[in-house]
C-alpha cells in the first residue's frame, strides 16, 4: 500500500538557519504530493503542493520538489524564523485510492531567537 | 468562502461514557469529509470518510461510529470511551476529485 516516511525530530534550529526535513513516499500509482503544516493547538493548514514529478511546490518561503527517481519530496527553507516552528507533515493522495490523504509521522520544528 | 467548524474545542471525559463530536462545512455544496485521529506524537489516521449523507466508509476497526445526517454535517461517536480514544481529532473536508483536503481546528479528547 501508499505509505510516507518522514524524518523523526524534533529538528532545532537557530533563526536564519536553513531547514530541510526529508519525505520519502511508497505509491503503487502517480500520487500527488503535499506539506501540511499544523501550527500549535490548530488543525492543519496545505503548506504547499506538486502534483507531477519534478513540479516544484512554494510558499512562505518554503520549497519541495517532486523527484520521482527517488520518490522523494524534500520540504526546505532557506532562513527559518521563530514564527516557522510548528509540526510538518508530508502526505501524498492517489487517484487509485479515492484521493484519500497518506500522511507521515510529522516532524516537529522548533525554532530558537 | 468556505468553512469548517469543530467543536467543542477540548472535552474531559470519563472511560465508559459516550461521545458526540460534530464537524460542519459551510460554503459549499457536497464536500467530501474526513475524520482523522492524531494521536501523541504520532501521525494522523484516517478513520471515516463520507462521500455523501448517509455513506459513510470506515478505513480501520475501532470503538467509534460516524454518521453524515445532513450533506454538510459530520458527527463521530461512540457509546463507550476507552483510554484509548483519547488523542487530537480533525476534521476536513474536499471537493469533488480535487484531493486537497481542508482542516478544521480540531478536539483534543482526553479519556480519563
Amino acid at each position: 500500500g501508499n505509505s510516507v516516511t518522514q524524518m523523526e525530530g524534533p529538528v532545532t534550529l537557530s533563526e536564519e538557519a536553513f531547514l530541510t526535513i526529508n519525505c520519502t513516499y511508497t505509491a503503487t500509482g502517480y500520487p500527488s504530493l503535499f506539506w501540511y503544516v499544523q501550527y500549535p493547538g490548530e488543525g492543519l493548514q496545505l503548506l504547499l503542493k506538486a502534483t507531477k514529478a519534478d513540479d516544484k511546490g512554494s510558499n512562505k518561503g518554503f520549497e519541495a520538489t517532486y523527484r520521482k527517481e527517488t520518490t522523494s519530496f524534500h520540504l526546505e527553507k532557506g532562513s527559518v524564523q521563530v514564527s516557522d516552528s510548528a509540526v510538518y507533515f508530508c502526505a501524498l493522495s492517489d487517484m487509485e485510492y479515492g484521493n484519500k490523504l497518506v500522511f507521515g509521522a510529522g516532524t516537529i520544528l522548533r525554532v530558537k531567537s | 468562502s468556505q468553512t469548517i467548524h469543530q467543536w467543542p474545542a477540548t472535552l474531559v471525559q470519563p472511560v465508559g461514557s459516550p461521545l458526540s463530536l460534530e464537524c460542519t462545512v459551510e460554503g459549499t455544496s457536497n464536500p467530501n469529509l474526513y475524520w482523522y485521529r492524531q494521536a501523541a506524537g504520532r501521525g494522523l489516521q484516517l478513520l471515516f470518510y463520507s462521500v455523501g449523507i448517509g455513506q459513510i466508509s470506515s478505513e480501520v476497526p475501532q470503538n467509534l461510529s460516524a454518521s453524515r445526517p445532513q450533506d454538510r454535517q459530520f458527527i463521530l461517536s461512540s457509546k463507550k470511551l476507552l483510554l484509548s480514544d483519547s488523542g487530537f481529532y480533525l476534521c476536513a473536508w474536499s471537493v469533488g476529485n480535487k484531493n486537497i483536503q481542508y482542516f478544521g481546528a480540531g478536539t483534543r479528547l482526553s479519556v480519563l
